[in-house]
């Protein structure tokens, strides 16, 4: 799907580092969210964003910060990135909050050494 | 907060046989429940959903049941295939917390 897209797919940074993934989508919808990927963790939600400049804490939001100044963006950035912080991140979006589907973009491998 | 539990978290079953997954859920005010289907390496797709004003939904060779008194729902495919080999997630939203909580996943492997 073109219509949502996270960027970089891979990252290996270093700890204590910051890091910013990306994601973009083209369908103005106007909530999306943050999940990390975990063996065993299924999918936890870190940030969530119903419409531009409101944002919200999820399970899991220690150590990560988001911004939404435009609607069709949803940046996360690790401030200071630990190994723990290793995994896969999705970035998903709806156009009806939680209760209607999510489209999740393709995925980015952190690896934090 | 909302709490899904699924089960089981392999499951092996001959090409041909039906596969049943299970889960429950913890917030009786959730009220939306889809489940994802990820193949290795690709990210989440939703399969199939349901509401809760709905016991049961059917596409094709998949279908969802929810029991709102019991707070289960489960994912039935019939006739399993090769292609179906994945990891299905199940979800729960509506409860009061903005996005979905999903379950830990199930691996489902289909024996040729």
């Amino acid at each position: 799907d073109a219509g949502i897209t996270q960027s970089p797919r891979y990252k290996i940074t270093e700890t204590g580092r910051q890091v910013t993934l990306m994601c973009h989508q083209t369908w103005s919808h106007s909530y999306m969210f943050w999940y990390r990927q975990d063996l065993g963790h299924g999918l936890r939600l870190i940030y969530y964003s119903a419409a531009a400049d409101i944002t919200d804490k999820g399970e899991v939001p220690d150590g990560y910060v988001v911004s939404r100044s435009k609607t069709e963006n949803f940046p996360l950035t690790l401030e200071s990135a630990t190994r723990s912080q290793t995994s896969v991140y999705f970035c998903a979006s709806s156009d009806a909050g939680e209760n209607t589907e999510a489209f999740f973009g393709q995925g980015t491998r952190l690896t934090v050494v | 907060g909302e709490n899904v539990e699924q089960h089981p978290s392999t499951l092996s079953v001959q090409e041909g046989d039906s596969a049943v997954i299970k889960c429950t859920y913890s917030d009786s005010a959730s009220n939306y429940f889809p489940w994802y289907k990820q193949e290795l390496g690709k990210r989440p797709q939703l399969i199939i959903d349901i509401r809760s004003n709905v016991g049961e939904k059917k596409d094709q060779r998949i279908a969802v049941t929810l029991n709102k008194t019991a707070k289960h729902f489960s994912l039935h495919i019939t006739e399993t295939q090769p292609e179906d080999s994945a990891v299905y997630f199940c979800a729960a939203a509506g409860g009061g917390a903005d996005g979905l909580t999903f379950g830990k996943g199930t691996h489902l492997i289909i024996q040729p």
